[in-house]
């Protein structure tokens, strides 16, 4: 199976919340990161979390971390329509530097 | 302060061809990571390079090749290209001594994307 698991598809409306869920099987993973992908455009990053932390939080943002489920999410809160994008989910493992990424979450939200 | 840039954007070329893609790192950044993110899927591995060596691998295979310059800059080729290697080829650069121990944290391009028919 994937080494990173992201649900395809996520549909909120405008001042909402979103959260997005993530599961990775590597429990020597150092790092996790949040990317955000518009169309046409490359990955940009919106946060990532150490390992030994719970939570972090970054204005809208915020990010909890079970590392015992091995289990990532990304709230967003107050979503705006620009928010729709393709969001992906990554591990840093603690043997090298590659990222390994999800097939990203579509979110979709509506007006 | 410029960040990741690629070239070409867009690119076709037909299966058996060769193609060379190119980047130039953000300003600050000694290490250049190529991904390759298919149609519906997340961006994969293929290497990193820094001090112009080939630091880590992907499983790709070899007709997957690159290089980095004195400055930097870096090229992902593709030799006998597949119908399967089209693709939007993201360069993603980054400190080394923030990768040793720290967060490595990837500033990524826009991409190339390569069509194959």
């Amino acid at each position: 199976g994937e080494d990173v698991e992201q649900s395809l598809f996520l549909s909120v409306r405008e001042g909402d919340s979103s959260v997005i869920n993530c599961t990775y099987t590597d429990s020597s993973s150092t790092y996790l990161y949040w990317y955000k992908q518009e169309p046409g455009a490359g990955l940009q990053l919106l946060t990532y979390i150490f390992s030994n932390m719970d939570m972090k939080q970054d204005q809208r943002l915020t990010v909890l971390l079970n590392k015992k489920d091995k289990h990532l999410s990304l709230r967003i809160a107050d979503t705006q329509t620009g928010d729709s994008a393709i969001y992906f989910c990554a591990e840093r493992r603690q043997a090298g530097t590659a990222l390994i990424f999800g097939k990203g979450t579509t979110l979709s939200v509506s007006s | 302060d410029a960040g990741v840039t690629q070239s070409p954007t867009h690119l076709i070329k037909t299966r058996g061809q060769q193609v060379t893609l190119r980047c130039s790192p953000k300003s600050g950044h000694d290490t250049v990571s190529w991904y390759q993110q298919a149609l519906g899927q997340g961006p994969q591995f293929i290497f990193q390079y820094y001090e112009e060596e080939e630091r880590q691998r992907g499983n790709f295979p070899d007709r997957f090749s690159g290089h980095q310059f004195p400055n930097y800059s870096s090229e992902l080729n593709v030799n006998a290209l597949l119908l399967g290697d089209s693709a939007l080829y993201l360069c993603a650069s980054s400190f080394y001594g923030t990768g040793l121990s720290g967060a490595n944290v990837l500033t990524f391009g826009a991409g190339s994307r390569l069509t194959v028919l």
